[in-house]
């Protein structure tokens, strides 16, 4: 299995709601990463997992609550997002020879809609 | 500090003829460069790094250390190759760096 799966791959939710978005990849990779992207615009890192350890968080606003419970799994949860949050969740995976390596592997994406 | 920077927004181009699409970087050390492509609908994927020196899909990029320079070539453009491209550049934190990415049109 050579790929990342994310669920689900649209979503729309309300200012008050609580969701979660998930991610997995059996590939082995040690390294998972959410990244937000808006339409025609380059990837943004959010936050890097490195042995489902928090290793980085690149200021994202505390609404956005990453959880990476086993070496194949991470999740993004959401609590009180607005409307400008809207965008393309994606996650990625990558090997850790030592430290991390540059090649990403990345899912299809959840489309987040807040209304 | 790192940083990439793709001039093109956007390039436009018709099938058979050559394309270039530019990178240029900074990055005091050692870096590794990285094309990406986001077709329509599909996911982003790798295109090619700098370090495993193959050509994909007819593409070739050769890093020039001098000019600071990562810039993707194919000697004749095809529809299907019609994608958002972008350059990365991964340095110290060994975490990439993105473009703004070129999008590119092949037209018929």
């Amino acid at each position: 299995d050579t790929e990342v799966t994310q669920t689900p791959k649209h979503l729309v939710m309300g200012m008050t709601n609580k969701k979660s978005l998930k991610c997995e990849q059996h590939m082995g990779h040690r390294a998972m990463y959410w990244y937000k992207q808006k339409a025609k615009k380059p990837p943004e890192l959010m936050f890097v997992y490195s042995y489902e350890k928090l290793s980085i968080n690149e200021s994202v606003p505390s609404r956005f609550s990453p959880e990476c419970p086993n070496s194949s799994l991470l999740n993004l949860h959401l609590h009180a997002l607005q409307p400008e949050d809207s965008a393309l969740y994606l996650c990625a995976s990558s090997q850790t020879r030592g430290q991390l390596d540059g090649e990403l592997f990345f899912g299809e994406g959840s489309r987040l809609t807040v209304l | 500090a790192q940083r990439v920077t793709q001039p093109e927004k956007l390039l436009s181009v018709f099938k058979g003829a050559p394309v270039e699409l530019k990178c240029n970087y900074s990055y005091s050390g050692s870096p590794e460069l990285f094309w990406y492509v986001q077709y329509s609908r599909q996911r982003l994927q790798l295109l090619l790094r700098h370090i495993s020196r193959e050509s994909i899909k007819g593409f070739t990029a050769d890093l020039n250390k001098g000019e600071t320079s990562f810039h993707l070539k194919k000697p004749f453009a095809q529809e299907e190759d019609s994608a958002m491209y972008y350059c990365a550049l991964s340095g110290g934190s060994y975490i990439p760096t993105f473009g703004r990415g070129t999008s590119l049109i092949v037209h018929p």
